[in-house]
């Protein structure tokens, strides 16, 4: 049940394109996505709905492909401040309520 | 605004006894949920409250059980505590209008269970 996250770990120099992909074996209802830096709480990014629109701004961005139940995490011309350890959380019916689970994670480090 | 707010941040309890934390969240944010976090199984969700309601459980044992209150302030409780339930425990408060989502975390707050 647990997310599918490629890669484990990526290192970019600032500037450079990266993306990340989470795939499920469920029929998902959702996808979110997150960054936590070390020692810190994660930071919401941004939830992308079943039958919903590619959602983020600017350099950050996600998709949703609902017939492969993978979602990735597009990061443009990167910059120092989106080194963490990136997370989705995937959401699908688990009968009475919905369940969420989340991903091992990516490690980002984006180097000068 | 203020941010969620999590008491206490740090707590040390023994084997068999039993916590309560709490979660503030921002103002105007009627959701909570509850996570987990640990080294071995990472980031795990435990359960989301909406006015005063249990909208979604995570898969864990009834000994971790929740609350939210008519102003939104919600408790976790865990009963009878297990080596195993030494984690960081993080709330987050969320709005939803239209078609915006937004979500924040607290600092959360690290059980050691000795």
């Amino acid at each position: 049940q647990q997310p599918v996250q490629s890669p484990q770990a990526v290192i970019l120099r600032e500037g450079e394109d990266a993306v990340i992909n989470c795939s499920s074996s469920k029929a998902l209802y959702s996808v979110h996505w997150y960054r936590q830096k070390h020692g810190e709480a994660p930071v919401f990014l941004m939830i992308l709905l079943k039958g919903g629109e590619q959602k983020g701004h600017e350099k950050i961005s996600a998709s949703f492909n609902e017939k492969k139940q993978q979602s990735s995490l597009y990061l443009t011309a990167s910059q120092l401040s989106y080194s963490g350890t990136y997370f989705c959380g995937t959401e699908f019916s688990g009968g009475a309520t919905n369940k969420l689970i989340f991903g091992t994670g990516t490690l980002l480090a984006v180097q000068p | 605004k203020a941010g969620v707010t999590q008491t206490p941040r740090y707590l040390i309890k023994t084997r068999g006894q039993q916590v309560t934390l709490s979660c503030s969240p921002i103002s105007g944010h009627r959701s909570v949920s509850w996570y987990q976090q640990t080294p071995g199984q990472g980031l795990q969700f435990l359960f989301e409250y909406f006015s005063e309601t249990q909208r979604n459980k995570g898969n864990f044992p009834g000994r971790f059980s929740g609350r939210q209150f008519s102003n939104s302030r919600s408790e976790m409780n865990v009963s009878t505590l297990e080596l195993g339930d030494s984690a960081l425990y993080l709330c987050a408060s969320s709005l939803e209008v239209g078609g915006s989502y937004e979500q924040y975390f607290g600092p959360g707050t690290r059980l050691t269970v000795t």
